[in-house]
C-alpha cells in the first residue's frame, strides 16, 4: 500500500520560501510510469496543480505556468522522498498543500495535507 | 488556459436517490494512451485529502463502489452516484490532464442529503 507523509512549516512571513517534503512508503521515487506531484487548495483558487517530478531514464520536472518562475521540485533518492520549494511567498500562497502520486493521468495516492499560512 | 466548469455548484439528494454531476472542459480533453479520455473524478471530505474515484473518464479506481460511475467524452463528462448513501456527502471534483503536462480541476460540487 502506497503511503505519502508530508512535513514542513505551517507559518511563513511574506517574501520567505516555503519548503515541504513528502516521504514515500510502499513505492519508489524511481517507479516506472509514475510521477510525484504537488497540489494546493485555497478558497480563492480551488485545487491547483503546482508541478511534478518523475524518473524516465533521467529526472524530469514540469511546473504550472502560474508558479513556474518561483517553484522547484526535486527528489531525494536516498531518503525516497520528494520536495517542493516555493520562493517569495505572499498571502495569496496561503493554502493546504498536498503531495500526490500520478498514475494513468490521475492522482491516486495523496498525502495528508499541510496548511501553510503566509502572514506578517 | 483550460477551464473545467462543474454544474451544479451544490446538490441536495435524498438517501437512495441518484446524484448527477456534470463537468465541461473549455478544450477537448486530451486523449490518453489506448485512446482513453484523460479525465478523473475525486471525492473530498472535510479534513481529508481528495480520493480518486474515476480515471480515464469511466474506470473505477480500486475499492470504489459500483454506485459511482463516470461517462462522457470530448468536452462533456458526468459523474453519477446511484443509491446515495450518507457517507457520500462530500465535495466532488473533476480533473483533466493535458499536454504540455498540467492538471486542471473543476471548482467542485458539494453533495449533501436532502
Amino acid at each position: 500500500q502506497v503511503q505519502l507523509h508530508q512535513s514542513g512549516p505551517g507559518l511563513l512571513k511574506p517574501s520567505q520560501s516555503l519548503s515541504l517534503t513528502c516521504d514515500i512508503s510502499g513505492d519508489s521515487v524511481y517507479a516506472s510510469k509514475v510521477a510525484w506531484n504537488w497540489i494546493r487548495r485555497s478558497p480563492s483558487r480551488g485545487l491547483e496543480w503546482l508541478g511534478r517530478t518523475y524518473y524516465e531514464s533521467a529526472w524530469h520536472t514540469d511546473y504550472a505556468v502560474s508558479v513556474r518562475s518561483r517553484t522547484f521540485i526535486n527528489a531525494d533518492t536516498v531518503k525516497n522522498q520528494f520536495s517542493l520549494q516555493l520562493s517569495s511567498v505572499t498571502p495569496e500562497d496561503t493554502a493546504v498543500y498536498y503531495c500526490a502520486r500520478g498514475f494513468n493521468s490521475a492522482l491516486d495516492y495523496w498525502g495528508q495535507g499541510i496548511l501553510v499560512t503566509v502572514s506578517s | 488556459d483550460i477551464v473545467m466548469t462543474q454544474s451544479p455548484d451544490s446538490l441536495s439528494v435524498s438517501l437512495g436517490e441518484r446524484a448527477t454531476i456534470n463537468c465541461r472542459s473549455s478544450h477537448i480533453v486530451t486523449s490518453c494512451p489506448n485512446n482513453k479520455n484523460c479525465l478523473a473524478w475525486y471525492q473530498q471530505k472535510p479534513g481529508q485529502p481528495p480520493k480518486l474515484l474515476i480515471y480515464w473518464a469511466s474506470y473505477r479506481a480500486s475499492g470504489v463502489p459500483e454506485r459511482f460511475s463516470g461517462s462522457g467524452s470530448g468536452t462533456d463528462f458526468t459523474l453519477t452516484i446511484s443509491n446515495l448513501q450518507a457517507g457520500d456527502v462530500a465535495v466532488y471534483y473533476c480533473q483533466q490532464y493535458s499536454n504540455p503536462p498540467e492538471f486542471t480541476f473543476g471548482q467542485g460540487t458539494k453533495v449533501d442529503i436532502k
